[in-house]
């Protein structure tokens, strides 16, 4: 069974400063996402990655994917309070066509950011 | 917005009861996805569907059960609701059939069991 581990689950971030989020998962996948969810709201997709290798940036958001260690991050440059939010990441398995679609989530990361 | 609209916002009912959510998709998105969150079990997948036609399947309870219409909205029932069934249940569309497709999430519906 796929399992998908964030960590950590909790950063409490200063603004200015930056971090990282890992996302580590089980089995082979080269299809992964990453989504934030703001509270009582739904999710908002902010990155597919879709090969080793690759790497996508929006504003203060880069992620990364890692195939052959099964590991994504999510790195976070000069916080700022609205980045404050859950953040997912989501696997789709791709050995068989029947896992197609069926994201596996982690956990996710809630980020609280603060002066 | 994601284009995804899901009805009602918020349900409450008692257990032993049936209740129907229902899912809009985006415009020309041929795949639903059913996702329920809760916090002990963090979100699942529970079942796609792709034009029409059950595509996967997931944790989905028996109890549970989904179909999709022509018109390519998707309808989720719960039926003897427990008071473990109570959740946020997200719907998400893609454009096809799921490989490498982003889903885009709807509002999703509360669901409180009592």
């Amino acid at each position: 069974e796929l399992k998908v581990e964030q960590n950590p689950l909790f950063l409490s971030m200063q603004e200015g400063k930056n971090y990282t989020i890992y996302c580590n998962y089980s089995t082979t996948s080269d299809r992964l996402y990453w989504y934030r969810q703001d509270p009582g709201k739904s999710l908002e997709s902010l990155f597919v990655l879709l090969s080793n290798g690759a790497v996508k940036q929006e504003g203060r958001l880069m992620a990364s994917l890692d195939t052959k260690a099964r590991l994504s991050t999510l790195h976070i440059t000069a916080a700022v309070h609205d980045l404050s939010a859950t953040y997912f990441c989501a696997v789709e398995p791709s050995m068989t066509t029947d896992s197609w679609g069926k994201l596996q989530f982690g956990a996710g990361t809630q980020v609280v950011v603060t002066p | 917005d994601s284009g995804v609209t899901q009805t009602p916002k918020h349900l409450i009912t008692a257990t032993g009861q049936r209740v129907t959510l229902r899912c809009s998709p985006r415009s020309g998105d041929l795949s639903v996805y059913w996702y329920q969150q809760s916090l002990d079990q963090g979100l699942q997948f529970l079942i796609q569907y792709y034009n029409g036609e059950e595509r996967a399947k997931g944790n989905i309870l028996e109890r549970f059960s989904a179909q999709q219409f022509p018109d390519l909205h998707s309808e989720l029932n719960l039926s003897s609701l427990e008071l473990g069934d109570s959740a946020l249940y997200f719907c998400a569309s893609s454009a096809t059939s799921g490989y490498t497709d982003t889903q885009y999430f709807g509002p999703g519906t509360r669901l409180t069991v009592l």
